[in-house]
């Protein structure tokens, strides 16, 4: 059983779509990190989340801790956002990242 | 902005060899990470480091494994002796304290023929 789950997996979009990817899981977490992945396997982190909303740029992430369900938003996407976008979970007592299978977006112009 | 470096970027080597990946994390983090990621798979955790030892490690990270801070600034990965499945890229990551975010280096394509 997958700890951390996404979707889609694949996402295809027009520019300028408003995009959401979802991640749920199902361990008790300390913190929730949205992370991209560019084609050359390179990982930035977006967001670290425990609660609430966060916003950067055009990015938005939330966090429901108690339906333990995570989204990440791209609004006004462009082509530039076309990347893998991970969610990965810290568990209560962890060091370790549990990482989810991510969400292949790409933004056509 | 201060970077987690990794060395090499690509290696090819024999199985049965070993070899040693290194990262350079950032100068203040005092937490230390190996991730690897199989291509086409989920990035899977090997171990962590903190206080100049193993805190925690994956199922993964077997007696074929084992780190090292050697001087303070370097924090190695050291495969002893390389099986084929070992082929993955390896990432670096830190961070100053565990509730913060995490850097990672730009990986180490290693090719085990």
């Amino acid at each position: 059983k997958n700890e951390v789950e996404q979707s889609p997996q694949n996402l295809t979009a027009q520019e300028g779509e408003f995009i959401t990817i979802n991640c749920s899981y199902s361990v008790g977490i300390s913190a929730l990190h949205w992370l991209q992945q560019h084609p050359g396997g390179g990982i930035v982190s977006l967001f670290m989340l425990s609660s609430g909303k966060k916003k950067h740029g055009r990015l938005i992430a939330t966090i429901n801790i108690q339906e333990k369900h995570s989204s990440l938003h791209i609004t006004a996407s462009h082509p530039r956002d076309s990347a893998v976008y991970i969610c990965a979970v810290r568990g209560d007592s962890n060091y370790q990242l549990i990482w989810g299978a991510g969400t292949k977006l790409i933004i056509k112009p | 902005e201060p970077e987690v470096t990794q060395t090499p970027s690509h290696q090819v080597t024999q199985m049965g060899q070993e070899v040693i990946l290194r990262c350079v994390p950032i100068s203040n983090h005092l937490y230390f990470y190996w991730y690897r990621q199989i291509l086409g798979q989920k990035v899977e955790f090997l171990v962590s480091f903190y206080n100049n030892e193993i805190s925690e490690k994956s199922e993964i990270f077997d007696d074929q494994f084992s780190v090292e801070r050697p001087d303070g600034s370097n924090f190695t990965l050291k495969i002893r002796s390389t099986k084929l499945e070992d082929s993955a890229m390896y990432f670096c990551a830190s961070n100053k304290e565990l509730a913060y975010g995490y850097t990672f280096g730009s990986g180490t394509r290693l090719t085990v023929v």
